[in-house]
This record gives structure tokens, sequence and C-alpha cells, in this order.
């Protein structure tokens, strides 16, 4: 079955970097693209970005551009996301998610990661 | 930038009611691309209605999705225990709306 499986809840100062791993299985990795999605306490969803698995290419949300990094190690069939210069409304969880349907929607989800940035 | 807006934000219903909500699109967009999810407390979202109108597996016949252009609606017939929670409408694997929450009353 397919799975998606987070790595787990991380403490940050503020200014540090984080990276989040989600480790997929089940499928064919190559053949779907990942995004990332982080839901800040009490609040929403907010997608964040997207990588292809295939070739690698990225699309970043504007509010994180020149932060984030999306990266995927096919060998281990592992997608990684890393945000910089963490500031406190970066606090949120953070969530891996397959893209189904051509990429119109999420078909599976990671746990989720929590975040938290805090001096 | 595709914006969705949702209404209302907070639905209060007891169980065994209809659940309407409402997922309203800045601009208008294709139905193959419009996509319901439901998220419980502690939980990840889970993906429940794809390309406007299909359910996907293991939902619910209870749940149905309708629209388009820039109107898209989720329809609980009757709200069982189980379906209290937060429903969020996405485009094209990117833009969220805001959510509705679904409580008992």
């Amino acid at each position: 079955q397919v799975q998606l499986v987070q790595s787990g809840a991380e403490v940050k100062k503020p200014g540090a970097s984080v990276k989040v791993s989600c480790k997929a299985s089940g499928y064919t990795f190559p053949s779907y693209g990942i995004s990332w999605v982080r839901q800040a306490p009490g609040q929403g969803l907010e997608w964040m970005g997207w990588i292809s698995t295939y070739n690698g290419n990225t699309n970043y949300a504007q509010k994180v551009q020149g932060r984030v990094t999306m990266t995927t190690d096919t060998s281990t069939s592992t997608a990684y996301m890393e945000l910089r210069s963490l500031r406190s409304d970066d606090t949120a969880v953070y969530y891996c998610a397959r893209l189904g349907g051509g990429g119109s929607y999420f078909d599976y989800w990671g746990q989720g990661a929590l975040v938290t940035v805090s001096s | 930038e595709i914006v969705l807006t949702q209404s209302p934000g907070t639905l209060s219903l007891s169980p065994g009611e209809r659940a309407t909500l409402s997922c309203r699109a800045s601009q208008s967009v294709s139905s193959s691309h419009l996509a319901w999810y439901q998220q419980k407390p502690g939980q990840a979202p889970r993906l429940l209605i794809y390309g406007a109108s299909s359910r996907a597996t293991g939902m619910p016949d209870r749940f149905s999705g309708s629209g388009s252009g820039t109107d898209f609606t989720l329809t609980i017939s009757r709200l069982e225990p189980e379906d209290f929670a937060v429903y969020y409408c996405q485009h094209y694997g990117r833009a969220f709306g805001g959510g509705t929450k679904v409580e008992i009353k």
C-alpha cells in the first residue's frame, strides 16, 4: 500500500534551517510528483511548493521562495524540504503529499512533522 | 493566481442533517482540477472528492461534489458522527480555500 512516512518533530531557533524528509513506499516513486503543505497551529492549509520526482523540476509558492529548497533522492524514494532563515511564524506541521490525477490533487499524505521555531 | 473562498466558516448541525459547503473561485477553473479534503483534529487531510464530483476510494456515498466555473459545492447528505471535521477545497494541487468547520450543534 502507498505510504509516505515523514521525519520527526524538530525544534529550531530563529534564523536556523530545518530539513524534513518524506520516504515513499508502495508505488513507483518517479511516477508521481510530491508537494509540501504546511499548517500553522489552528490555521488552514498552505501550499508551499512542488517537485517533480522524475526530473527534479520545482515550483515554489511566492511566500517561501528564496528560503525553501525541495529535493528528492530516487535511490531511496525520499523527498526533502529544507526551509532556511526560520522565523516564529514558520512554526507549523509540515506535510508531504503525493500528486495524483496528473497533478490535480493530493491522493496520499504523510503523517506530518511539527516544526517549532522558538528562541 | 486563483483564490478560493469557502463559506460558511463554521457550520453547526446535528447528526442526520444535511450539510452544504461552498467553495468559490476568484476566476473560472476547470472542474477537473477541483478537489475537496476532510481533516480531523490531529490528523493529516484526506482526499474526499476529486474532479469536482468523483469520490475518492473508500469515501461513503453520502458525500457528493458538484459545480463548475467559479462555484462548487460539497454536500453531505446525512451527517454521521465521524463527519464532523474541517473541509477544504483546492485547485489544481495548489491553492486551498480557508476551510469550513462542520461542528456538532
